[in-house]
């Protein structure tokens, strides 16, 4: 069973561009988390979101609760956008679960 | 600098042997989690600590022991390593609580361990 769907899983864009990864869920939650996983492995917190939207610089993240979806957007991508983007959410009195992450290239 | 740190960073083990991570976190947060990160998977919690003293199982226990030491020390231990323990297993903190809370995750840096 798997709480947490995101797409695409792999994504190649050119600098510059505007970037989309979304996030579904099935069940109701509490919040949801946005993170960013680098190459050399290390997890670091972007976003937590429970409504709304959330800006930090070039980073956007949304939530539709009626809908359950997020996106995390990227405006104006550069290369050390480069990473895996994971989705985890937590339903309501329960743990975080995590989706498989969003693989994103961005190619100068 | 604050944080979660991991210990070791990479390890090597053959079939049967034990061994320890840890782990600790100086933010004076209150929960701590293991998870462990294999291929095509979402990170998977092995087991968390609400509080100093408590610990439960998460979603895949088997063949892992926990201790909290105290408010900032969280161990996993593997008594007899199988490669299915193969894995990057990371540790992670948060001022809230397991179940609610407006508080995200802080991880530590990771531990790939290879079991042979």
């Amino acid at each position: 069973k798997n709480e947490v769907e995101q797409s695409p899983q792999n994504l190649t864009a050119q600098e510059g561009e505007f970037i989309t990864i979304n996030c579904s869920y099935s069940v109701g939650i509490s919040a949801l988390h946005w993170l960013q996983q680098h190459p050399g492995g290390g997890i670091v917190s972007l976003f937590m979101l429970s409504s709304g939207k959330k800006k930090h610089g070039r980073l956007i993240a949304t939530i539709n609760i009626q809908e359950k979806h997020s996106s995390l957007h990227i405006t104006a991508s550069h290369p050390r956008d480069s990473a895996v983007y994971i989705c985890a959410v937590r339903p309501v009195g329960n743990q975080f679960y995590f989706g498989t992450g969003t693989s994103l290239t961005v190619i100068p | 600098n604050a944080g979660v740190t991991q210990t070791p960073k990479f390890q090597v083990l053959k079939t049967g042997q034990s061994m320890t991570l840890q782990c600790a976190q100086d933010m004076n947060h209150n929960s701590m989690y293991w998870y462990r990160q294999d291929p095509g998977m979402g990170l998977r919690l092995i087991y968390y600590s609400a509080s100093e003293g408590t610990t439960d199982k998460g979603e895949v226990p088997n063949g892992y022991n926990v201790s909290r030491l105290n408010k900032r020390e969280f161990s996993l231990r593997l008594e007899s390593a199988a490669p299915s323990q193969t894995s990057v297993y990371f540790c992670a903190s948060s001022e809230g609580w397991p179940g609610g809370g407006s508080y995200g995750y802080t991880f530590g840096s990771g531990t790939r361990l290879t079991v042979v």
